[in-house]
C-alpha cells in the first residue's frame, strides 16, 4: 500500500519568504508528527498531531513555524520569514495510534539561500 | 528529559561477521525503545521495539536487540552481517509521553 509522502521532494528559497510542506500520511493513521533533521543529527521533535489537533507542539522553534491538519489526515508545515538556519531535511511520520511504530516519509530537503 | 546516546559515530564489520551498533538511553519510568534505518535520501524505516516482554526483540532483516534495564541499554545486533546492511541506525526512546527522541545515528558500513 501507499506509504507515507511529501512535497515537495526539494524546496529552495530565499531568506524571508514564506513555504509550505506537504505531508500525507498513511490512511487510517491518527498519529502524524514533523520532525525537522539537520546533517549529522538524528530527527528533532518539532509537532505532534492526533486527529486534527495539536496534542504537543513543544518542538516549534518559534512563532514563525505553524503547522495544520484540518481534517486529520494531510498535515501542512509553515514557515513564516525563512531564515538560513532554516535548513535541513522536514520529516513527516505516521502511526496508527499514539506514539508506537512510525511510518516516516522521504522528507523534504529545505534550502533557504 | 529523556535522552539517548549512540557514541560510535561508524561501525566497521567485515561481512558475514556480527555486528552490534550500541545505544543507551535515560528516561523516567518505564522506556519504550526504537531502532530505525536510514538508507540514502530515504526517510527512515523501523527495524524493532521493545514495550515490555521478552529482553531480547527480535526486528526486519534479521536484526535484533537487546533491552538491559540495569545498563539502561538497547544495542542492535545481528549474527551475520551483508554490505546491504550499510546505511544510517538510529535508536529512540520515549517515556509514557508520545514524543520520541532520536540518537544522533551511527553510520555502519559493512566491507565486502
Amino acid at each position: 500500500g501507499a506509504g507515507v509522502s511529501q512535497t515537495p521532494s526539494n524546496k529552495v528559497t530565499e531568506k524571508g519568504k514564506y513555504v509550505e510542506l506537504r505531508c500525507d500520511p498513511i490512511s487510517g493513521h491518527t498519529a502524524l508528527y514533523w520532525y525537522r533533521q539537520s546533517l549529522g543529527q538524528g530527527p528533532e521533535f518539532l509537532i505532534y498531531f492526533q486527529g486534527t489537533g495539536a496534542a504537543d507542539d513543544s518542538g516549534l522553534p518559534n512563532d514563525r513555524f505553524f503547522a495544520v491538519r484540518p481534517e486529520g489526515s494531510v498535515s501542512t508545515l509553515k514557515i513564516q520569514r525563512t531564515e538560513r538556519g532554516d535548513s535541513a531535511v522536514y520529516l513527516c511520520a505516521s502511526s496508527p495510534t499514539n506514539g508506537e511504530t512510525q511510518y516516516f516519509g522521504p522528507g523534504t530537503r529545505l534550502l533557504v539561500l | 528529559a529523556q535522552s539517548v546516546a549512540q557514541p560510535e559515530d561508524q561501525v566497521n564489520v567485515a561481512e558475514g561477521n556480527p555486528l552490534t551498533v550500541k545505544c543507551t538511553y535515560s528516561v523516567s519510568g518505564n522506556p519504550y525503545l526504537f531502532w530505525y534505518v536510514q538508507y540514502p535520501n530515504r526517510g527512515l524505516q523501523f527495524l524493532l521495539k521493545y514495550i515490555t516482554g521478552d529482553n531480547l526483540v527480535k526486528g526486519s532483516y534479521g536484526f535484533e536487540a537487546e533491552f538491559n534495564k540495569s545498563q539502561t541499554s538497547f544495542h542492535l545486533k545481528k549474527p551475520s552481517a551483508l554490505v546491504s546492511d550499510s546505511a544510517l541506525y538510529f535508536c529512540a526512546v520515549r517515556d509514557i509521553s508520545y514524543i520520541p527522541t532520536f540518537g544522533r545515528g551511527t553510520s555502519l558500513i559493512v566491507h565486502p
